[in-house]
């Protein structure tokens, strides 16, 4: 069974811009998750989506968007990029919710310049 | 809001020698669940080990346990006979699935940075 994959695996932009991340879950899981790893903040969530719809979000502002399409397929954008959104960015996908074990792809890693 | 806590952002160890991770968290809740994800240089985060609250028995995993002490809200893991592919970053998580929505939002600790030395 293929895991969670993660494209692009690395990306260059420029501040302003807006990028978009794509995941796809492992199949069968209908739960997509989103984090941002960081040096100096570690790990956060960003959003949860389950069934195309989002079920929790993080503490990050509405420049951070994402979707999930009826494949279970995930994006996520961000718009506006700034210098300190320069960060890894984690997917991970689940049957379900709750103790149903969170598989984690191998991450965008995301340099604004 | 639940936090998680973890005190040693470095440890190293000798092959096949044993270690503990050390892990704490906050919470009011009383049930929710706890995890130890490992996270080597490739990026991809794994599962290591998993703990109900409501269980009373520490879960075990071949060569990894815990030491869970709900009162203590402490959740440390230990790894035995350590060997040179357990060299990884090491991430406590806790994840309360009724508080968030029925969801599956991780908090994470800060991390341990684990060295196994041959």
């Amino acid at each position: 069974k293929a895991g969670v994959t993660q494209t692009p695996r690395y990306l260059i932009k420029t501040r302003g811009q807006q990028v978009t991340l794509s995941c796809s879950p492992i199949s069968g899981h209908r739960s997509v998750s989103w984090y941002q790893q960081t040096p100096g903040q570690g790990l956060q969530f960003l959003f949860e989506y389950f069934s195309e719809t989002q079920r929790n979000k993080g503490n990050f502002p509405g420049r951070f968007s994402g979707r999930q399409f009826s494949n279970s397929r995930s994006e996520m954008n961000v718009s506006t990029l700034e210098l300190g959104d320069s960060a890894l960015y984690l997917c991970a996908s689940s049957i379900t919710t709750g103790f149903s074990p969170l598989h984690f792809g191998n991450g965008t890693r995301l340099t604004v310049t | 809001a639940q936090t998680v806590t973890q005190s040693q952002p470095e440890m190293s160890v000798q092959e096949a020698e044993t270690v503990t991770l050390s892990c704490t968290y906050d919470t009011s809740e009383n049930n929710y669940y706890l995890f130890w994800y490992k996270q080597p240089p490739s990026r991809q985060m794994i599962l290591v080990i998993r703990q109900e609250a409501y269980k009373q028995q520490n879960a075990t995993e071949n060569r990894f346990s815990v030491n869970f002490q709900k009162a203590a809200k402490s959740f440390s893991l230990k790894i035995s006979d350590s060997q040179l592919g357990d060299t990884a970053m090491y991430f406590c998580a806790f994840m309360n699935p009724v508080v968030n929505n029925a969801g599956n939002m991780l908090t994470f600790g800060g991390g341990t940075r684990l060295m196994v030395k041959p």
